[in-house]
């Protein structure tokens, strides 16, 4: 299956660290990407190939995969962090699936 | 400085059509793969089409085969994506999206146009 499955709502208290999911058979062979979108503001990239941090992303953002699950990590959640947040994978065919997203509210 | 500035977007009429393009700068335009991406109103992200590099290889989304027809002009710094036979489902912004070098994320966003299918 090349869907991705996240959950639609997540809350953290400020100062603390949350972890987003991303589900999907795809992502025992693919990488996930993550994307922070503010509202209205195109997605910014925060998380590529599993677990690397573009420059200029904060390092309180990290990323991991276990099997069919990838994580998007946030230690120490700030004010600004609230957005939503999507993972993403690039198949060997060109053709890209997004998850649904989550929406992280901080506390 | 990348930047990726769409336009074209608009009020269309279902069965209508509607050119969007994407103008580049930079970066080597020519180097990178290419994507649109749109997003429904309070939806999520949908991925939309992909050209590579050259323009000889696209892929679509099973939502955007047959009616959608993404191009580029390297030349020109240019992304497009022809849109015919517009349905209210596909009212969106459209985002246009760089991909990392030889890469297989979404490096760069434009900022969007809202395309809105309606009569």
């Amino acid at each position: 299956s090349s869907e991705l499955t996240q959950d639609p709502a997540v809350s953290v208290a400020l100062g603390q660290t949350v972890r987003i999911t991303c589900q999907g058979d795809s992502l025992r062979t693919y990488h996930a990407n993550w994307y922070q979108q503010k509202p209205g503001q195109a997605p910014v990239l925060v998380i590529y190939g599993n677990k690397y941090r573009p420059s200029g992303i904060p390092d309180r953002f990290s990323g991991s995969s276990s099997g069919n699950t990838g994580s998007l990590t946030i230690t120490g959640a700030q004010a600004e962090d609230e957005a939503d947040y999507y993972c993403n994978f690039r198949d060997n065919g060109n053709y890209r699936v997004f998850g649904g997203g989550t929406k992280l509210t901080v506390l | 400085e990348v930047q990726l500035v769409e336009s074209g977007g608009g009020l269309v009429q279902p069965g209508g059509s509607l050119r969007l393009s994407c103008a580049a700068s930079g970066f080597t335009f020519s180097n990178y793969e290419m994507n649109w991406v749109r997003q429904a109103p309070g939806k999520g992200l949908e991925w939309i089409s992909y050209i590579s590099i050259s323009g000889d290889s696209t892929y679509y989304a099973d939502s955007a085969k047959g009616r959608f027809t993404i191009s580029r002009d390297n030349a020109q710094n240019s992304l497009y994506l022809q849109m015919n036979s517009l349905r209210g489902d596909d009212t969106a912004v459209y985002y246009c999206a760089r991909d990392g070098y030889n890469s297989a994320y979404f490096k760069n966003w434009g900022q969007g146009t809202l395309v809105t299918v309606s009569s």
